[in-house]
């Protein structure tokens, strides 16, 4: 069956320019995380959403980072004013049960985002 | 930071069992113990998780010690696909994501 899909895979950002990261989650999945993860460490979790509502942005890194999942499904991961730093992968993941600490995550293949 | 603790790398011979140690100093009663493992330009994956009792699914084993600061995720039969980063997490009530380490890189051997 169809798991979570993620566009771009590969996206290349001179800094300063913004960019929007999309993820589709699997279908009727109520919970959405978004990770980020630098080369050779594991991923380190940003937002959280259970439907359309983002329970959790603690992870997020700085205010130019923003989440959105506006009908519940498709989310997209918007990072403005890009810089060197936020070089990284963006793992998208989701879960059929809300609050799923005790349930598996299902993730994406990742988004690989260079910032030049 | 990490809450647990892994071996940086483990090397095994394909189709022999491998034991992966993990532990879990700071875990709680009302944490589940997860392992994900993450092949080379994938996304993470799920491989097992549990809260007391031994567990057994068609991927792995996971042995959990009674004082629970320590699990083993047993890959019985080693193959070449295999090969992947393991990360074992214990997570509960608090944050809704993840904690990853840095896991333990699995090398196979052929």
């Amino acid at each position: 069956g169809a798991g979570v899909s993620q566009s771009p895979r590969y996206k290349v950002a001179k800094r300063g320019q913004d960019v929007a990261l999309r993820c589709d989650p699997i279908s009727g999945h109520v919970s959405l995380f978004w990770y980020q993860q630098a080369l050779g460490q594991g991923p380190e979790f940003l937002t959280y959403f259970q439907n359309e509502a983002q329970l959790d942005k603690s992870g997020l890194p700085s205010d130019r980072f923003f989440a959105e999942r506006p009908e519940g499904s498709v989310s997209t991961l918007k990072i403005q004013r890009t810089q060197q730093e936020d070089s990284a992968v963006y793992l998208c993941a989701s879960s059929p049960r809300p609050r799923t600490v005790n349930y598996e995550q299902y993730f994406g293949p990742g988004t690989r985002l260079t910032v030049t | 930071d990490a809450k647990t603790t892994q071996p940086n790398s483990m090397e095994s011979n394909e189709e022999e069992p491998v034991h992966l140690p993990c532990n879990h100093s700071t875990i709680s009663g009302t944490d589940y113990i997860h392992w994900y493992r993450q092949l080379p330009s994938q996304g993470p994956e799920y491989v097992i998780h549990g809260l007391t009792s031994n567990v057994n699914n068609r991927m792995a084993s996971l042995a959990i010690a009674e004082d629970r600061k320590s699990s083993t995720l047993i890959l019985h039969r080693a193959t070449l696909r295999d090969a992947a980063v393991y990360y074992c997490l214990d997570s509960g009530g608090g944050a809704d994501g993840l904690t990853f380490g840095k896991g333990t890189h699995l090398i196979i051997q052929p």
